[in-house]
């Protein structure tokens, strides 16, 4: 089955700053690249997803990015904010089944 | 629209007792999804349900759970009898195609 793993595990950046998450996966026949971010007591929300005919996708201040070929996958948040913290998650998918990489807690220091 | 709905929002049962999770997905969506959540295995597929039929229970953990989707706008995950490694977040999710899921609140159990 999909094996994604997500880094680092824990990312804290200055407010203003950019935040870069990494995931990669195992299997190539993954066609569907989705970003989660779940906050304390809440449910993960999607936030940002990338097809695999689409090597960047970008909305307001999040953006991702798709490498094929090097199997891997990142979220880029620019001019973090307070609102910004929370547990990120990134998926794979070729079907309905969604494989989640660990999570990545973002803290975002005033 | 006000987005997948789960009740209850939090569930402290006996060990042995029944327990049952309710889900109410999007209107108009057709797929529906039950995950659990917790800190070691972090977020699990339990079982996927299409058009109300029950396509992919392999991630059901044991006997002891069961899902049912009677209708498109109502869901129900049930664990009998409970025990405390059942303890975690329980996530209902819809989706449209299949690709998109959107989660719901959760419901948070905790089997004493």
């Amino acid at each position: 089955g999909e094996n994604v793993e997500q880094h680092p595990s824990t990312l804290s950046v200055q407010e203003g700053d950019s935040a870069v998450i990494k995931c990669t996966y195992s299997d190539s026949a993954s066609n569907y690249f989705p970003w989660y971010k779940q906050e304390l007591g809440k449910g993960p929300q999607l936030i940002i997803d990338i097809r695999s005919n689409v090597g960047e996708k970008k909305d307001q201040r999040i953006a991702v990015t798709l490498n094929k070929t090097a199997k891997h996958f990142s979220l880029h948040i620019t001019e973090t904010q307070p609102e910004d913290s929370a547990v990120y998650f990134c998926a794979a998918s070729n079907d309905y089944k969604l494989s989640f990489g660990a999570g990545t807690t973002v803290t975002v220091r005033a | 629209d006000a987005g997948v709905i789960q009740s209850p929002r939090h569930e402290v049962t006996e060990m042995g007792q029944e327990v049952t999770l309710r889900c109410k997905p999007i209107s108009g969506h057709n797929s529906l999804f039950w995950y659990r959540q917790t800190m070691m295995r972090g977020l699990e597929l339990l079982i996927y349900f299409n058009n109300n039929v029950p396509i992919d229970d392999s991630g059901m953990p044991e006997d002891r759970f069961s899902a049912k989707m009677p209708n498109a706008s109502f869901s129900t995950l049930k664990i009998q009898p409970s025990e405390p490694r059942d303890s975690a977040v329980y996530f209902c999710a819809s989706s449209l195609i299949g690709y998109e899921q959107y989660f719901g609140p959760g419901t948070r159990l905790t089997v004493t």
